[in-house]
């Protein structure tokens, strides 16, 4: 059964630094990856899609690499900004069970002005 | 604008009356899901449609219903909520030709209270 873990749960950093977000799924057959940025009570907002096939995925300050076979994946924001406060969620689909994405708990980031 | 819309985006019922969340999605997608957001257990999925009449379980579907008569909609049916289906919940969708699966996009969420 894949899980997907995110750390850390909670991460709190000054404006402007450059930072971190990491993803590791246990089971490395996957379809691709996702990142998602949830407001609070707010819907998920579809950041990077990566397929297996991709090593890494840029948008913006955004950069999101894939390491299929250790099973992790990271979300580098560079530059943040106090708009970028949130939470962020990684999610995997897997090749048994390609129906769902399946989702970590997800990172909470506060950008501090 | 392509989006995925639910209606309502709050609502909050008693105990056994028959309610449905309505989802629509305007990218001609074949796939669509029902997620359910509850705090220390994340997204888990409901239920699910790869394409018109073609549905089928997720993790958690007891007490839940589902159609798809149209491509673009799928809606969510709780024939007798209960309070323990208070939740948030996503309705998402995406292009699913051959197998491949693409990005996935979501619905603004549905705040559901049953007392």
């Amino acid at each position: 059964k894949q899980e997907v873990t995110q750390i850390p749960a909670a991460l709190s950093v000054p404006e402007g630094e450059n930072l971190v977000l990491n993803c590791s799924f246990t089971d490395s057959a996957i379809y691709n990856l996702q990142w998602f940025r949830q407001d609070p009570g707010k819907g998920l907002t579809s950041l990077l899609l990566i397929q297996s096939s991709q090593r890494e995925q840029t948008s913006g300050r955004l950069n999101a690499s894939l390491d299929k076979s250790s099973g992790r994946s990271t979300l580098y924001i560079a530059a943040s900004q106090p708009g970028d406060s949130a939470t962020y969620l990684c999610a995997v689909r897997g090749v048994q069970g390609a129906q769902k994405l399946v989702f970590g708990q997800g990172t909470r980031l506060t950008i501090n002005p | 604008e392509a989006q995925v819309t639910q209606n309502p985006r709050y609502l909050i019922t008693v105990t056994g009356k028959k309610l449905t969340v309505t989802c629509s999605q305007n990218m001609n997608h074949e796939y669509m899901s029902w997620y359910r957001q509850d705090p220390g257990l994340g997204l888990r999925q409901i239920y699910y449609s790869m394409n018109v009449e073609v549905t089928d379980k997720g993790d958690v579907p007891e007490g839940y219903k589902v159609s798809r008569k149209e491509k673009r909609n799928f809606p969510l049916i709780l024939e007798s909520p209960s309070p323990n289906q208070t939740s948030l919940y996503f309705c998402a969708s995406s292009s699913a030709r051959r197998g491949l699966y693409n990005e996935q996009f979501f619905g603004p969420g549905t705040r559901l209270t049953v007392l």
